[in-house]
């Protein structure tokens, strides 16, 4: 069965300071790859996907993430964390064997101190 | 452009009443999901729905959870004779493809 696993459910860093979430999968068939942010009591928002070609992926607010075959990794990343990006974040599958649904993570909520 | 919408935003129901829930897909797309996110959860696939037809409803409970997109209107995610375990936050997403879901603010749901 397909799965993400996000490691690490909290994730602490100082303002300015990188940003590193992490996600790993595991898929029998070719991916499509999501990071996703939510803030409190609000829908989430796309940062970023993977589909197909560069496996190096950029999206909004600076934030970029790797899709890394061999490792069955996604890691999302920014070099400068921002008090504006705390927020929890979801990594998600697509599997295009099996429609639109997107498999979630558990999702990591990172926070950010001054 | 409105993006997804979803109402209500809050929703509370005794134990035995009826739910619903509707989303209104962005403009010109025509694929409709539905996922639940229980507290300290990820979002967990339910439904998915393109005008008049259940594409997926590998998600959905068996028994008392219903969902529909008709030709006409929005999608509606029914829920009989809720329970306390119901309670949590409902999302709709919509899709022009399959892939690229653009997610609506959430239906919570709290049931007493």
């Amino acid at each position: 069965a397909q799965s993400v696993t996000q490691l690490g459910s909290h994730v602490s860093v100082s303002e300015g300071a990188l940003v590193l979430l992490r996600c790993n999968y595991s898929s029998s068939v070719p991916p499509y790859l999501f990071w996703y942010v939510q803030y409190p009591n609000q829908g989430l928002q796309l940062l970023l996907k993977y589909t197909t070609g560069a496996t190096l992926v950029k999206g909004i607010n600076g934030f970029e993430a790797e899709f890394k075959k061999s490792e069955t990794s996604f890691h999302l990343t920014k070099p400068s964390a921002h008090m504006s990006d705390a927020a929890e974040y979801f990594c998600a599958v697509g599997l295009n064997n099996q429609g639109g649904k997107l498999i979630f993570g558990q999702g990591t909520e990172l926070s950010v101190k001054p | 452009n409105a993006g997804v919408m979803q109402n209500p935003r809050h929703l509370v129901r005794r134990r035995g009443q009826e739910a619903r829930l509707r989303c209104s897909p962005m403009k010109g797309h025509s694929h409709v999901y539905w996922y639940r996110q229980l507290p300290e959860e990820g979002l967990k696939f339910m439904v998915y729905l393109q005008k008049e037809n259940i594409i997926d409803e590998s998600g959905m409970p068996k028994e008392r959870f219903s969902a529909e997109f008709p030709k006409e209107g929005p999608s509606i995610l029914r829920i009989q004779q809720v329970v306390r375990g119901d309670s949590a936050a409902y999302f709709c997403a919509s899709s022009t493809n399959s892939y690229e879901q653009y997610f609506g603010p959430g239906t919570r749901l709290t049931v007493t």
